[in-house]
């Protein structure tokens, strides 16, 4: 059974510029939830998608956006990019919508603003 | 406020020894604790998980320990491995904030042989 994947791995983007990130859940699973995770803040949660819709946002700035696919891929977009957005990007994929039900996380993006 | 707090920051443990990682929150309509062990370049995997009606669960030499009252709970891991070594993050969710987790600040933990 074929795990989260996230691509691409890593990144570079300029101050200003824009980057999408995309996931794969794993199959069946219909719950998307992203964070980023930096060595000051920890892994903090920025939201979390269920069959096309967004059901949760963390506290982020509006440049952090997201979106899912019919078959549950998502993507998150990160617009005019500053330098405190170079963090680890991590996709986490549940099988339905509700507590308890176990998180399994991709390896992440790296994502290097310069 | 949802918050989680998370000690020691990093931590030290001969092999063959106990490893304890401690965990505070605030809010109280957390409903739902799990740990997650992550290793560099990979991303967090669920480890073990209890609800507070249950005030310890075990699962292989990994322990949680859940103190409702207190609004704490820790990890346990005995006889400690090399293998261990890793991040531990506590987290918690709630039953209205779907898959939401609200995680605490990470423990770096190492194992000496």
């Amino acid at each position: 059974k074929a795990g989260v994947t996230q691509t691409p791995r890593y990144l570079i983007k300029t101050r200003g510029q824009q980057v999408t990130l995309s996931c794969s859940p794993i199959s069946g699973h219909r719950s998307v939830s992203w964070y980023q995770q930096t060595p000051g803040q920890g892994l903090q949660f920025l939201f979390e998608y269920f069959s096309e819709t967004q059901r949760n946002k963390g506290n982020f700035p509006g440049r952090f956006s997201g979106r899912q696919f019919s078959n549950s891929r998502s993507e998150m977009n990160v617009s005019t990019l500053e330098l405190g957005d170079s963090a680890l990007y991590l996709c986490a994929s549940s099988k339905r919508q509700g507590v308890r039900t176990e998180a399994f996380f991709g390896q992440g993006t790296r994502l290097t603003v310069v | 406020q949802q918050q989680v707090k998370q000690s020691p920051q990093s931590l030290i443990v001969q092999k063959g020894g106990i490893s304890i990682i401690n965990c505070a929150y605030e809010n109280t309509a957390f409903d739902y604790f799990p740990w997650y062990q992550q290793f560099p370049g990979k991303g967090p995997a669920l480890l073990i998980a209890i609800r507070p009606d249950v005030s310890e669960k075990k699962e292989g030499r990994f322990t949680i320990s859940f103190n409702k009252s207190a609004k704490q709970f820790s990890l346990h891991i005995m006889d400690s491995q090399p293998g261990d070594s890793a991040t531990y993050f506590c987290a918690a969710s709630w039953s209205n904030a779907g898959n939401m987790l609200t995680f605490g600040g990470g423990t770096r933990l190492m194992v000496k042989p």
